[in-house]
């Protein structure tokens, strides 16, 4: 069946350093969203990528969607203590305007 | 507006009870699903909505019925509690024809004894 892969499950950073998580999908996919969940709270839309190759930043967030469109990404520039919680990328099951499937979630953790 | 609210926050119940998890939303959203998320797994959609009268199965649908008869309301029934069923769950909601951007509410968190 369909599946999303996302890797890693968990990341450990010291702040400043670099944050970056992979989405992979067995299907292609009409779009793709990211969200993040802080610890104890729930998910929040960050992003939709909807083309082949397309790049997208928010401030210190870049989101790639990948050419054939099985495969995206968000990477944080210098992690800062607010960037800690877990994103999870979702994309159209079978196609459908009516239900996501999520991939597990990378979760960023600051060193202290 | 209030957004997307959930109640109760907390719930501890026994194998065997049943219980109605409660979701209302006040931004005329046509769409309304709830997920479960369990630890290491994404989110997993249980049942969900496109309109009044109209309801669907997700992902893991057994164990819980839904009704919409109204466009602000999407209560979840847990029919007889499992300790499978123990789990954080969310409502989530989006306007049908504004993109895919869905709104969660803060969640409920469900322990079965």
């Amino acid at each position: 069946g369909q599946q999303v892969m996302q890797i890693p499950q968990y990341q450990h950073v010291q702040e400043g350093e670099d944050f970056t998580t992979y989405c992979n999908s067995s299907t292609t996919l009409s779009n793709i969203q990211w969200y993040k969940q802080r610890p104890g709270g729930h998910p929040v839309f960050l992003i939709q990528l909807v083309k082949s190759g397309e790049v997208k930043k928010q401030k210190r967030l870049t989101f790639q969607f990948g050419e054939a469109k099985k495969n995206s990404s968000l990477h944080i520039t210098a992690t800062q203590t607010t960037d800690v919680g877990t994103y999870f990328c979702a994309g159209p099951f079978m196609d459908s305007n009516y239900q996501l499937i999520w991939g597990a979630g990378t979760k960023l953790i600051i060193k202290p | 507006n209030a957004g997307v609210t959930q109640t109760p926050k907390f719930q501890v119940l026994k194998t065997g009870q049943s219980m109605t998890l409660q979701c209302a939303q006040d931004m005329n959203h046509e769409y309304m699903s709830w997920y479960r998320q369990d630890p290491g797994m994404g989110l997993r959609l249980i049942h969900y909505s496109v309109g009044a009268g109209i309801t669907d199965q997700g992902e893991v649908p057994n164990g819980y019925n839904v009704s919409r008869s109204t466009t602000e309301d999407f209560p979840l029934r847990l029919l007889s509690a499992a300790p499978s069923q123990t789990s954080v769950y969310f409502c989530a909601s989006k306007p049908w024809d504004r993109g895919e951007k869905l709104f969660f509410g803060s969640g409920t968190q469900l322990s079965v004894l």
